[in-house]
């Protein structure tokens, strides 16, 4: 069965402390991986999408990276703004459909 | 440019009751989703239209039905709304279904 976990499920960080939030998964056939940031009382917003083992993506503070098991978002030096729940999602490709199957969130405070 | 749209943005039903969500997209996209958003759940597909005139089930498709009414609008319906039925719902769209998705800002409902 597929699955997409993300951990911590919270972290608590001061601004300018570094860290990274993991995404692992057990997926057959996995097209992508998307990396999305949900802010309280919206829609996520998408970040990122990974299509390899290797390949990493950089926005901002933002560096996302892959392996054939899991994905790290990296945040450098960040701000109170980053505050936010970061969900990612593994893309399947079934029946010419793409089905993308979501891990419960890691939500993220920076305090000031 | 509005990208995806939903209609309402809040919701009280009794149960029993029947309610249509109304989503629309002014990005030209093929491809929407409707999603539910429950704690500790993550983001689950209820329906996707891969294309106009399409439609398929996703993951959690019991007590729904939906619409593609023309490629800008993609409605769901529940017919006899349960309290099981209480949630954020998430419509999406992408330009084909291999593609990252864009969210709209939700509509939250509460059957009594």
């Amino acid at each position: 069965e597929d699955q997409v976990t993300q951990s911590p499920e919270a972290l608590r960080l001061q601004e300018g402390e570094s860290s990274s939030l993991n995404c692992s998964y057990t997926v057959s056939g996995l097209r992508g991986l998307f990396w999305y940031r949900q802010d309280p009382g919206k829609g996520p917003e998408f970040l990122f999408t990974l299509y390899s083992a290797g390949e990493e993506k950089e926005k901002e503070r933002l560096k996302a990276t892959l392996t054939k098991k899991e994905s790290f978002l990296h945040i450098t030096a960040p701000k109170p703004e980053d505050s936010a729940t970061y969900l990612c999602a593994v893309q399947r490709i079934i029946q010419g459909a793409q089905k993308l199957v979501f891990g419960q969130g890691t939500r993220l405070t920076i305090n000031p | 440019n509005a990208g995806v749209t939903q209609t309402p943005k809040f919701q009280v039903l009794k149960t029993g009751q029947s309610m249509t969500l109304q989503c629309a997209q002014d990005m030209n996209h093929n491809s929407m989703y409707w999603y539910r958003q429950d704690p500790g759940m993550g983001l689950r597909l209820i329906y996707y239209s891969a294309s106009e005139g399409t439609t398929d089930k996703g993951e959690v498709p019991n007590g729904y039905n939906v619409s593609r009414l023309n490629k800008r609008e993609f409605s769901l319906r529940l017919e006899s709304a349960a309290p099981s039925q209480t949630s954020v719902y998430f419509c999406a769209s992408s330009v084909i279904s291999y593609n990252e998705q864009f969210f709209g800002p939700g509509t939250r409902l509460t059957v009594l």
